[in-house]
């Protein structure tokens, strides 16, 4: 079956650093990749949708110059948190498409901690 | 316009029962229907999904009950073992743009 990874599963920085998460899709070409955030016991929450080789689309509210998606080949997208807050501490899931499918595979998510 | 409303919030079940999560939506140009399990700590994994040209998909223990006139949907768990304690979330998918829009989350837990 499809497989995503992220790197790393949890992640603990200080205020003001920034952190990068990676997602990997293992088996397949992801031609889309999308990034959520979950608060605890919340639903899922799209923060932005990538295409290879194009900038990301994000979603109403979501800070595009704080969260800096990066989608460079079809196997690997990542998520740069600039300049952390505690308030950005939540846990970070990527999802991959690929071209012509309707499911979503999800990664096992991380989990940042901002101190 | 684009939320999908899920209840119950939480849920508990006997071990051999029936668990019933329902979710509604009001717009029209969803066209795939997806629930996902997720268990602490973990990311989502697609459990079944179903398109709303059929009334109705079975998979195993798992069945997607859909109502496209009344725009409700349904996953039944028959058969219900603790392993199956976890949040289910139903989706909906915009067409075109790839997006899903998820419910609010439904905490299963199945006692024996």
């Amino acid at each position: 079956g499809a497989v995503v990874s992220q790197h790393p599963s949890r992640v603990i920085c200080k205020s003001g650093t920034s952190v990068k998460i990676e997602c990997r899709s293992l088996d397949f070409q992801a031609t889309t990749m999308f990034w959520y955030r979950q608060f605890p016991k919340q639903s899922l929450m799209l923060m932005a949708t990538s295409n290879e080789g194009s900038k990301a689309t994000y979603e109403q509210g979501v800070e595009k110059d704080k969260f800096l998606i990066n989608h460079a080949s079809l196997t690997l997208s990542t998520l740069t948190v600039t300049s952390a807050h505690p308030e950005d501490s939540s846990f970070y899931i990527c999802s991959a498409l690929t071209s012509g499918s309707y499911e979503q595979y999800f990664g096992p998510g991380t989990r940042l901690t901002v101190t | 316009q684009q939320q999908v409303k899920q209840s119950p919030q939480s849920l508990i079940v006997q071990k051999g029962g029936i668990s019933i999560i329902n979710c509604a939506y009001e717009n029209t140009a969803f066209d795939y229907f997806p629930w996902y399990q997720q268990f602490p700590g973990k990311g989502p994994a697609l459990l079944i999904a179903i398109r709303p040209d059929v009334s109705e998909k079975k998979e195993g223990r798992f069945t997607i009950s859909f109502n496209k006139s009344a725009k409700q949907f349904s996953l039944h768990i028959m058969d219900s073992q603790p392993g199956d304690s976890a949040t289910y979330f139903c989706a909906a998918r915009t067409g075109g743009g790839n997006k899903l829009t998820f419910g609010t989350g439904t905490q299963l837990k199945v006692e024996l």
